[in-house]
């Protein structure tokens, strides 16, 4: 079985540029998450699908981030413009169905960004 | 905050001994999970117990939970250089709309060989 993809693994980008990951989940898999991992914590959720539907986009800093799950399968993340802080590695999780509590979830390698 | 804070923050064992790593939580929990993390990879999926299970093994993994405490515990036994990564709990709560995972800081394992 195929696990989460990611892309890219590794970005630098200047300050005040773009940038965009791609996450496509494990096949069957309805919930998407994007967690937001600066170095030395734990993953922060950024926001979670399902299906094509947002769940929980409370901790995604709008003004400057935006993710979209289009036909409910793979997913974008786009961060413009990008600032010092948003140096991190961005996770895409996925899992089984998620109603009234949380199963396994299924991390990909992650894409991590360096700003300069 | 769900957060789930996990102690010691770090932990130097030798091969071959056992590894305990507790975590503590403030909410009420649907369930909590344990993840492993080594340096530059994903998170992998260690064990889940549900908040009406006491305790559960896997391999060599023993997780408890005591929801009267609002603490869980992981055991590693027989440690392993292998085993060196870092390890998060994560708790899931319903948040009335949704369940949510929340991840704890982490806690960074050392076995030396």
């Amino acid at each position: 079985e195929a696990g989460v993809a990611q892309s890219p693994r590794y970005k630098i980008i200047e300050k005040r540029q773009s940038v965009a990951f791609w996450c496509n989940p494990i096949s069957g898999h309805a919930t998407l998450y994007w967690y937001q991992q600066i170095l030395g914590q734990g993953p922060k959720l950024l926001i979670q699908f399902q299906n094509n539907g947002v769940v929980d986009d409370s901790q995604l800093p709008k003004d400057r981030f935006s993710a979209e799950r289009l036909k409910g399968v793979d997913s974008t993340l786009k961060i413009q413009p990008a600032k010092l802080e948003d140096s991190a590695v961005y996770l895409c999780a996925s899992s089984l169905v998620t109603g009234v509590s949380t199963g396994e979830l299924f991390f990909g390698e992650g894409s991590r960004l360096t700003v300069l | 905050s769900q957060q789930g804070e996990e102690d010691p923050q770090a932990l130097s064992i030798q091969e071959g001994e056992n590894a305990t790593m507790n975590c503590s939580y403030k909410t009420s929990i649907n369930n909590l999970q344990w993840y492993r993390q080594n340096s530059g990879r994903g998170l992998v999926h260690l064990i889940l117990i549900r908040s009406n299970e006491r305790e559960k093994h896997s391999g060599r993994l023993r997780v408890t939970l005591d929801t009267s405490k609002k603490s869980s515990s992981l055991l590693i036994t027989a440690s392993r250089a292998a085993d060196t990564a870092s390890y998060f709990c994560a708790t899931d709560a319903y948040t009335g709309a949704n369940s949510k995972l929340t991840f704890g800081k982490g806690i960074t394992l050392s076995v030396r060989p």
